[in-house]
């Protein structure tokens, strides 16, 4: 089956350091999310991408966070410096379509600032 | 108010009992709607998902919609340890686009 590729699992860094996380979506799949979770908390959107365009990023904490899917494949999110509230699961997940919202996702990527 | 609102529980049912889940939205103008199930320390996995006002089922989880009351429930009937994880509510379209997700309901099944 068909599966969202994340790397790392698991990230440990300390704060002002810069930390990236990837993804490689389930092939075909034109729109890719990231997510973040806090524990305890719903998944909240950080950047949609369609293609290799970006068509949300208004939670994107842009002062320290960046993304990019330049091939409209896998994709690549960015945390330059990192600070201690970053600590966190990083989920990615993709869908067929923009207008499909049946989201799959990867395996995600927790993250702990220290 | 939150645009989706969970009970965050726990909600503890014994084994072979119908565990109910309860969740609403803001949006009146949201169209459709998602039942993802997360263990702990995993990602979310898309259970069910809804579009018109009814039930819907699928094996042991039912889906029911009713978009007059804003309300979106989960099923699960003859539940199993195996059924213990947090439930994330979710709902799409509307007048924002991206899907949002309530914080979840855990549900504890217990012997």
């Amino acid at each position: 089956e068909a599966e969202v590729a994340q790397s790392p699992r698991y990230k440990i860094t300390e704060k002002s350091q810069a930390v990236a996380f990837w993804c490689d979506p389930i092939s075909g799949h034109a729109t890719l999310y990231w997510y973040r979770q806090i524990l305890g908390q719903g998944p909240e959107l950080l950047v949609q991408f369609q293609d290799e365009s970006v068509v949300d990023d208004s939670q994107l904490p842009k002062d320290r966070f960046s993304a990019e899917r330049l091939k409209g494949v896998d994709s690549t999110l960015k945390i330059q410096p990192a600070e201690l509230g970053d600590s966190a699961m990083y989920l990615c997940a993709s869908s067929l379509g923009r207008s499909n919202e049946k989201l799959f996702f990867g395996s995600g990527t927790q993250l702990s600032v220290l | 108010q939150k645009e989706v609102e969970q009970n965050s529980g726990p909600l503890s049912v014994p084994e072979g009992a119908i565990a109910s889940l309860n969740c609403t939205y803001s949006d009146r103008g949201s169209q459709s709607f998602f039942w993802y199930r997360q263990y702990s320390g995993k990602s979310p996995e898309l259970i069910m998902f809804i579009y018109s006002n009814g039930d819907k089922e699928d094996g042991r989880f039912t889906a029911q919609l009713n978009k007059a009351s804003q309300y979106v429930s989960l099923l699960i009937r003859d539940s199993q340890p195996s059924d213990s994880a947090t439930y994330l509510c979710a709902r799409g379209g509307g007048t924002a686009s991206k899907l949002t997700f309530g914080t979840g309901t855990r549900l504890q099944v217990t012997l």
